[in-house]
């Protein structure tokens, strides 16, 4: 299958900073790449949407201000936390859509803790 | 927009046994509807995946079926084992536009007991 790779797979940061994450299809194109957000034993929620080359679409109660995303390339999204408090401690997830078949392949997951 | 409902949250049942985990979906458009399963600290994988010109799929011990007049479908294991242990998640989606959301229900955590 389609290989979605992210980075890093954990970062540790002082509140008030960014933390950038990357997420790359390692050998498909992807106009359309997903964010997701994952508590502990909890469903994977979208945040936003990623589109090559346009602004990303953010779903209702997410802050575009303090989630930057940048789809710069038709292999390359990346996800910015700005002025990362504790509350964004979460595992993020990316993910991208085959266009063909239509299946989402995931990236490994980037586990954030704000201290 | 669609909303994804599961059901049990938690599903405990001895090796061997079948497990069914059911979903609703709102959205009378979304015509695809994909399976992942996740183990712990790991990524999602797709398992199986149902198109609404269809109203059954199976792959080995895997089996989906599609209701679109009730919009619910559902995953069906059989003869379980341990390694199904995981949590799995149904979803819902548009398979014609690459730019459409998937929407994921709130899991269900599957436990086979040895």
């Amino acid at each position: 299958g389609a290989v979605v790779s992210q980075h890093p797979s954990w970062v540790i940061c002082k509140s008030g900073t960014s933390v950038k994450i990357e997420c790359r299809s390692l050998d498909f194109q992807a106009t359309t790449m997903f964010w997701y957000r994952q508590f502990p034993k909890q469903s994977l929620m979208l945040m936003a949407t990623s589109n090559e080359g346009s602004k990303a679409t953010y779903e209702q109660g997410v802050e575009k201000d303090k989630f930057l995303i940048n789809h710069a390339s038709l292999t390359l999204s990346t996800l910015t936390v700005t002025s990362a408090h504790p509350e964004d401690s979460s595992f993020y997830i990316c993910s991208a859509k085959f266009g063909f078949t239509g299946e989402l392949f995931f990236g490994e997951g980037s586990r954030l803790t704000v201290l | 927009g669609e909303n994804v409902e599961q059901h049990p949250s938690t599903l405990s049942v001895q090796e061997g046994d079948s497990a069914v985990i059911k979903c609703t979906y709102s959205d009378s458009a979304s015509n695809y509807f994909p399976w992942y399963k996740q183990e712990l600290g790991k990524r999602p994988q797709l398992i199986i995946d149902i198109r609404s010109n269809v109203g059954e799929k199976k792959d080995q011990r895997i089996a989906v079926t599609l209701n679109k007049t009730a919009k619910h479908f559902s995953l069906h294991i059989t003869e379980t084992q341990p390694e199904d242990s995981a949590v799995y998640f149904c979803a819902a989606s548009i398979w014609e536009t690459s730019y459409d959301k998937v929407i994921f229900g709130p899991g269900t955590s599957l436990s086979v007991i040895p």
